[in-house]
């Protein structure tokens, strides 16, 4: 059965510093979400693409993240610089072109000291 | 907007007893409805998830949820709990299958 990837599955880092998470949805899901779930919470979502383009990034701090997906299958979410509050589960999610669910890779760990 | 309340962020029952999670919703137009699990530093599984139809929803692992649109609540129940079922619950909420609302997650835990 087909699985989103991702990648690292744990990063500790140090506040200031650049981290940057991948992702690769299900082969042929059109749609890619971003969320962060911080400990003891239900995921949030950061962004949203449609193929390459961005549909929802209302919710992600352009200020020090970003997030691409230039060919429109695999995807990279940035941080920089990562401060402490940034310490998360950082979960991609796929779904495909016609309505269904949202299939969700392991998450990538993310501590920041 | 959409949103969900799950009440009630521990529950514990005992191995054979009854499991229910509780998962109240709010929406404007009529709601797809998900419950997802959640196993420590891993991602979420889909249990079961309502869209149309018929309300009385069964899932993986024997679960299976009832939508009820009087009551806006979609709870999650089990039969029997098993040792395995420990984990995160998460019920979702999505107004148009795309942009997806998550509840604060109810931890279960199962003893013995």
């Amino acid at each position: 059965e087909a699985e989103v990837a991702q990648s690292p599955r744990y990063k500790i880092t140090e506040k200031s510093q650049a981290v940057a998470f991948w992702c690769d949805p299900i082969s042929g899901h059109a749609t890619l979400y971003w969320y962060r779930q911080i400990l003891g919470q239900g995921p949030e979502l950061l962004v949203q693409f449609q193929d390459e383009s961005v549909v929802d990034d209302s919710q992600l701090p352009k200020d020090r993240f970003s997030a691409e997906r230039l060919k429109g299958v695999d995807s990279t979410l940035k941080i920089q610089p990562a401060e402490l509050g940034d310490s998360a589960m950082y979960l991609c999610a796929s779904r495909p072109a016609t309505p269904d669910t949202q299939y969700f890779g392991p998450g990538t760990r993310l501590t920041v000291l | 907007a959409q949103s969900v309340t799950q009440l009630g962020s521990h529950v514990s029952v005992s191995e054979g007893a009854l499991v229910l999670l509780r998962c109240n919703y709010s929406s404007s137009v009529p709601p797809y409805l998900f419950w997802y699990v959640q196993y420590p530093n891993q991602g979420l599984q889909l249990l079961l998830k309502y869209t149309t139809g018929a309300t009385l929803v069964k899932g993986i692992n024997g679960f299976e949820a009832e939508f009820k649109k009087s009551e806006t609540s979609f709870h999650l129940t089990k039969p029997s709990a098993h040792m395995s079922d420990a984990a995160e619950y998460f019920c979702a909420v999505s107004e148009n299958n795309n942009d997806m609302r998550f509840g604060a997650g109810t931890r279960l835990t199962v003893k013995p």
